[in-house]
Formats: structure tokens, sequence, C-alpha cells
């Protein structure tokens, strides 16, 4: 399977605790996205990587959460003290840079964060 | 704020007709347009990109793109009710901008 992964898929935990969800994207995109879905909503862009490179962090993104994408290829993304409205989908997508023909974004199977 | 608007629905269709999906969006410079297809618990999957202005058709979809209306849409010809799911119109700016998703359910 070429497409992009996400692990954990499910991940339950009890507010305040950390979580740490890791994707790996297509083997030949340089850029690397992390967006939030909730129930009835799109998915909300959170932050992107171009190679290594943190390009945009949307202001979604609080100081509790940090991504990394250390040697250009995986990504984590970290929630510290987790709250019960952290709960949502968050899917991780790539793409090869640029915005035209052939540079489309697809999307890994998500991971569903529930907080207790 | 970019904004991207697509009515909620649910939208139903009987099998075998032709549903027609719409959205509009506030950028005016936008250039790159996209339709995903979501499944309920699943994540999105894309079944169209379009970037100039007129029809694009693949298989049994076709994407218009009107821009100076601001205007996208998403026809499915002969729906089938693996159809039935939530379709996402998005517009890309580096990241891409989704708006909330309609609900299409394919009557049998």
């Amino acid at each position: 399977d070429t497409g992009v992964s996400q692990d954990p898929r499910h991940k339950i935990t009890k507010r305040g605790q950390n979580v740490t969800f890791r994707c790996d994207p297509i083997s030949e995109h340089n850029r690397l996205y992390w967006y939030r879905q909730t129930l009835g909503q799109g998915p909300e862009f959170l932050t992107y990587f171009q190679n290594e490179a943190q390009l945009e962090k949307s202001r979604l993104l609080s100081d509790r959460f940090s991504a990394e994408r250390p040697k250009g290829s995986f990504s984590t993304l970290e929630i510290q003290r987790t709250e019960q409205g952290d709960s949502a989908m968050y899917l991780c997508a790539s793409s090869l840079p640029g915005t035209g023909n052939g540079n489309e974004q697809f999307f890994g199977p998500g991971t569903r964060l529930t907080v207790l | 704020q970019k904004e991207v608007e697509q009515n909620s629905g649910p939208l139903s269709v009987p099998e075998g007709a032709i549903a027609s999906l719409n959205c509009t969006y506030s950028d005016r410079g936008s250039q790159s347009f996209f339709w995903y297809r979501q499944y309920s618990g699943k994540s999105p999957e894309l079944i169209m990109s379009i970037y100039s202005n007129g029809d694009k058709e693949d298989g049994r979809f076709t994407a218009q793109l009107n821009k100076a209306s601001q205007y996208v849409s998403l026809l499915i010809r002969d729906s089938q009710p693996s159809d039935s799911a939530t379709y996402l119109c998005a517009v890309r700016d580096d990241k891409i901008i989704f708006g909330k998703g309609t609900r299409l359910h394919i009557l049998p």
C-alpha cells in the first residue's frame, strides 16, 4: 500500500493526558498537512510542512499542540494536557509542492481521538 | 477569512437520476478546486479536481467551474446507492479550505 498511513486509527484517553499521532505520507510527496474534523464539519487546517520545515500553523493550533517532521518523511502531532474539546478525527494529507494540476492532496485514514 | 459555502442537505435523489451539488467560495483569486467524497467514519477521498472555467468530466462525474460567479458544482449521473455520502467542496491555497459538506442520499 503506497497511500498515506496514520497510526493509531483510534485513541481513547483521559482528560489531561498527552497523546501523539503519527503520519507517513506518500513516499515522493514532500508536503504534509494536518487537519482536524469534528462531526458535521469539514476538515479544518492545522499545520503543514514542506520537507522538515513547518511553513504554516493555524490559529486553531493552541500551545498544547505541536507537530514535527524531523527528517522530512513521517510526521508526529502531539497534544498535551488533552481536553474534551480535542475529541475529533485528526487527518493527515500529503502532496507534491505547488497548487496546480498533479499536486492534489491525498488523505490518510485518520486517527479518531476520544477524550473522556 | 476565506470561506467555502455548501448546502448541508440532506439532498435526496432517486437511483438513476442526476445529483447536483453546489458550492460557492469567497476568494476571487482562488485557482484550484476539488470535490472530495466522505463516507461516514472514513477520511475524504478525492474524486474531482478542476482548475479552469468550464466543465470537466470523469466517468459519471462532471465538475463545473465558473470563476466569475465564484461557483463550483458537481454533477453525478446515473446515481447509485453507493454514491450516498457527504461531498466536500474544497479550495486550495497551499492548505485546503473545505466547506461543511453536503449529505447526499440516493434513494433505491
